[in-house]
């Protein structure tokens, strides 16, 4: 079965930095969707970027970009220019084609000002 | 923008009773998902669901679980007997179809079981 890992539990940046989210996945399909998911504390699951297994180039979404490194299974996510409203728990997730999602265990994101 | 709805946002409910949690996924959507999150915990598949079958479902969607989509536009999840350990939020999603990837999801429906 698919697994995937956010060893991070907790990250914390300071306003107008940059961070990097880790995330590792566990597939032996060459066809799939990465994605990272925001959760604010509303619980509304918000779709931040995703990336198709068979680009090479990595996803961008103005401040957020993933380094996606297919032959490690790693999908980073990299927030720039960090802002008090990127608070939040993030989640990586992955998909193989119109199935179901598989979550990771989620990193709990703070922004100090 | 077309977005997914869920109904109720909150409900509370007593142990052994039935309840069902309301969606209504994107119109032109044809693939529907049910996921749950216990407080702090990740978001886990419940069931997928197709041309009016379940496509897919996990180990947790036991016979206590259903779905069904009564009409054109509502996805419906009814837990038969509800237990303490149902207590969780309640996700719908939906997708355009097969391959798009994207699944959109609702608001979330917060169970508390008593």
């Amino acid at each position: 079965a698919q697994t995937v890992t956010q060893s991070q539990p907790e990250m914390s940046v300071q306003e107008a930095e940059t961070v990097t989210l880790s995330c590792t996945y566990d597939t032996s399909e060459s066809d799939y969707y990465l994605f990272w998911y925001k959760q604010p504390p509303s619980r509304q699951m918000i779709l931040v970027i995703r990336q198709e297994a068979y680009k090479q180039q990595n996803a961008t979404e103005n401040r957020f970009s993933v380094n996606f490194q297919k032959a490690a299974k790693s999908f980073s996510l990299k927030i720039s220019d960090s802002q008090l409203g990127d608070a939040a728990m993030y989640f990586c997730a992955y998909q193989e084609y119109g199935n179901k999602l598989v979550f990771g265990a989620g990193t709990i994101l703070r922004v100090k000002s | 923008e077309p977005e997914v709805t869920q109904t109720p946002s909150h409900q509370v409910t007593q142990m052994g009773q039935e309840v069902i949690l309301r969606c209504v996924p994107i119109s032109n959507h044809l693939y529907f998902y049910w996921y749950r999150q216990i407080l702090g915990q990740k978001v886990e598949f419940l069931v997928s669901f197709y041309n009016n079958e379940i496509s897919e479902k996990s180990e947790i969607f036991d016979d206590q679980f259903s779905v069904e989509r009564p009409d054109g536009s509502n996805f419906t999840l009814k837990i038969r007997s509800t237990k303490l350990e149902d207590s969780a939020m309640y996700f719908c999603a939906s997708s355009e179809g097969y391959g798009n990837g994207e699944q959109y999801f609702g608001p979330g429906t917060r169970l508390t079981v008593t």
